[in-house]
């Protein structure tokens, strides 16, 4: 079964901080892609991976990094948490046109 | 540049009654289309997609969606509503000639079921 699992379900962190979101995905896909989620907006894409050490940037990328070190990780990185950044966070694994999200990571910066 | 427009941010329906969600796109090339479902707290969950093979394209729990070229549409319909399918829809398209699988999404329709 296929499956994508983010770190944390809920966050809350401090205005300043450093933050990580993680992603692991099992299916050995190249193209992994970072979301953030906000009423009325859908999904905006941050970033996005095509390979081990690749990366591009989407429709949103200030304020954002990412890293990926290994084909299955991908994660997401917020230099200084501002309270903007407050969202849901989704991470997709794809092939073939066919997206795999994970759960979702509630950050909340306060 | 590709964009998807969810027509509707709510939709309200009785249970036992049809459902429409609307959507159209922009897209230079055909593209691939998709609906994804997504519930309370949940993740989001593929309903269906168009490929460029068949324009009517079954999904899941009885969802169906017509891909219409001329009119840029890529509407979601059920014949009867069921409670369980209250949630919020997103349309997605992901750019032909684009092999980096990009998905855009559109913003959005929460369906509400009245019993």
């Amino acid at each position: 079964d296929v499956k994508v699992t983010q770190s944390s379900r809920y966050l809350v962190k401090r205005t300043g901080e450093k933050v990580f979101l993680e992603c692991v995905q099992d299916m050995d896909h190249e193209n992994m892609f970072w979301y953030r989620q906000d009423p009325g907006l859908g999904l905006r894409l941050i970033y996005f991976s095509y390979d081990v050490k690749m990366k591009e940037k989407g429709d949103i990328p200030e304020g954002y990094s990412v890293s990926r070190e290994k084909k299955e990780r991908f994660s997401l990185i917020l230099e200084s948490a501002s309270t903007n950044q407050t969202s849901m966070y989704l991470c997709a694994s794809v092939m073939n046109t066919e997206a795999f999200f994970g759960q979702g990571t509630r950050l909340t910066v306060v | 540049a590709q964009s998807v427009t969810q027509l509707d941010s709510h939709v309200s329906v009785s249970e036992g009654t049809p459902v429409l969600l609307r959507c159209n796109y922009s897209s230079s090339y055909s593209p691939s289309l998709f609906w994804y479902v997504q519930h309370p707290n949940k993740g989001l969950q593929l309903l269906l997609k168009y490929t460029s093979a068949a324009t009517l394209v079954k999904g899941i729990n009885g969802f169906e969606a017509e891909f219409k070229k001329s009119e840029t549409s890529f509407h979601l319909t059920k014949p009867s509503a069921h409670m369980s399918d209250a949630a919020e829809y997103f349309c997605v398209v992901s750019p032909a000639m684009d092999s980096s699988y990009k998905l855009i999404f559109g913003s959005g329709t929460r369906l509400l079921v009245r019993p």
